[in-house]
């Protein structure tokens, strides 16, 4: 079975600063990584996703995340930070034919205005 | 875009009640999954259905059951419920084209007093 492991629990910053948060996986087999925000009070939402191919892959609202295949890791990046970032992070993967996800702990970033 | 739809959004029950949560998943998906939040913790797999028929399960207790109908959307009926069920209970849909990006519903939280 696969696991995700975040190890940033609480992650502070300022407005304009640069982010990353750490993502890694366990899983011997082919993988799909995916990264989801949720806002305070709100549903999933997708923030982007790595299937296959360029293991940069972009997203919503200014959001990258590479993966890193040799160390098992998808971490999630941005360069400059909002206070409207402000929320819950998962990181999540699901095996090659088989979908349902397993997520992260989850990452609560604070920006700070 | 239509989205995918939860009722209620929220639920309060006693213990040892029942509840049914309902999903109605975006049109032409196929695929519903069910995942469970509890405060503060990561979303974490309960059950999915592809074509009304179960196509996975996770870690569902006993005292839950799920379908799903002819029109695709699913109900999660819980018995017996039990203080540790408050949670937030969030429903994901899919398509067999792209199934591995799954659209998260609203959820539905429940609070057992």
């Amino acid at each position: 079975a696969q696991s995700v492991s975040q190890h940033n629990h609480h992650v502070i910053l300022s407005e304009a600063a640069s982010l990353e948060l750490g993502c890694n996986y366990s899983y011997g087999g082919t993988v799909n990584l995916f990264w989801y925000v949720q806002y305070p009070g709100q549903h999933l939402q997708l923030l982007l996703k790595y299937f296959s191919g360029d293991p940069l892959v972009k997203g919503i609202k200014g959001f990258e995340a590479e993966f890193i295949k040799s160390k098992f890791s998808f971490n999630l990046r941005k360069p400059s930070v909002q206070w409207s970032d402000t929320a819950e992070y998962f990181c999540a993967v699901n095996a090659f034919g088989n979908e349902k996800l397993t997520f992260g702990t989850g990452t609560r970033l604070t920006i700070i205005p | 875009a239509a989205g995918v739809i939860q009722s209620p959004r929220h639920l309060i029950k006693e213990k040892r009640e029942t509840a049914t949560l309902k999903c109605y998943p975006i049109p032409r998906h196929d695929t519903v999954y069910w995942y469970q939040q509890g405060p503060g913790q990561d979303p974490q797999f309960l059950i999915s259905f592809y074509e009304k028929m179960q196509s996975d399960k996770g870690s569902i207790p006993d005292r839950f059951s799920a379908q799903q109908f002819s029109d695709y959307h699913s109900e999660l009926n819980m018995s017996s419920l039990e203080l540790g069920d408050s949670a937030l209970y969030f429903c994901a849909s899919s398509s067999q084209i792209s199934s591995y990006e799954q659209y998260f519903g609203p959820g539905t939280r429940l609070t057992v007093t």
